[in-house]
């Protein structure tokens, strides 16, 4: 069964300060991971997405990190703003892409 | 604005009721997906059209159907509508085959009451 887990299910940080998710996936076969941000009430908005081949894409302050090998990615999160307070999610594509399995997302509160 | 259109942003209705829910693609795109949403819980895939035919089914229970029109523009009609189907509802749309495009639409929030 093809599976998308992450972790925390939720993190307070504060304000200025780093933090990073995880993401660890059974799927197969394996086509490309995406991660999303969603405001609450709001679609889902891509960060970044990388293939079998990239081991890291950034955007901005995110950074996520992919090991193939070990079926685990990362979103970091760098000198974090109170606009970061969201749901991270992780989404992997399954072969011919139109099949997309969804982690159960993080959610990150930054504070003042 | 991601490019890809739903109506209504709100919705509320009655049990027992039916609803459509509208989804226009980005220009270009020829796939829309459609996820469900509860409360707190994850996107729920539910059905995937392409170029107006069905091609990938989720979730979706027989209550509910969708279609694609020439226009590829995607309809999703929700009856005998119950409580627990209150949910924020997502299009999103991409090209097909590619790793990259797939955008979301900004929902509509379903409450049956």
């Amino acid at each position: 069964k093809n599976q998308v887990e992450q972790s925390p299910q939720s993190l307070i940080i504060l304000e200025g300060k780093n933090c990073t998710l995880q993401c660890n996936y059974t799927v197969s076969p394996f086509s490309n991971l995406r991660w999303y941000k969603q405001d609450t009430g709001r679609g889902p908005v891509s960060l970044t997405i990388m293939t079998f081949s990239e081991n890291t894409k950034s955007n901005g302050r995110y950074t996520a990190t992919l090991d193939a090998d070990t079926k685990q990615s990362s979103l970091h999160i760098t000198a974090s703003q109170l606009s970061d307070s969201a749901s991270y999610i992780c989404v992997v594509s399954v072969g011919n892409d139109y099949k997309l399995s969804f982690g159960a997302g993080t959610t990150v509160t930054v504070r003042a | 604005d991601s490019g890809v259109t739903q109506t209504p942003k709100h919705l509320i209705t009655a049990t027992g009721q039916r609803v459509t829910l509208r989804c226009s693609p980005r220009s270009g795109d020829l796939s829309v997906y459609w996820y469900q949403q509860s409360l707190d819980q994850g996107l729920q895939f539910l059905i995937q059209y392409y170029n107006g035919e069905e091609r990938a089914k989720g979730n979706i229970l027989e209550r509910f159907s969708a279609q694609q029109f020439p226009d590829l523009h995607s309809e999703l009609n929700l009856s005998s509508l119950e409580l627990g189907d209150s949910a924020l509802y997502f299009c999103a749309s991409s090209v097909q085959g590619l790793n990259y495009g797939y955008t979301f639409g900004s929902g509509t929030r379903l409450t049956v009451v």
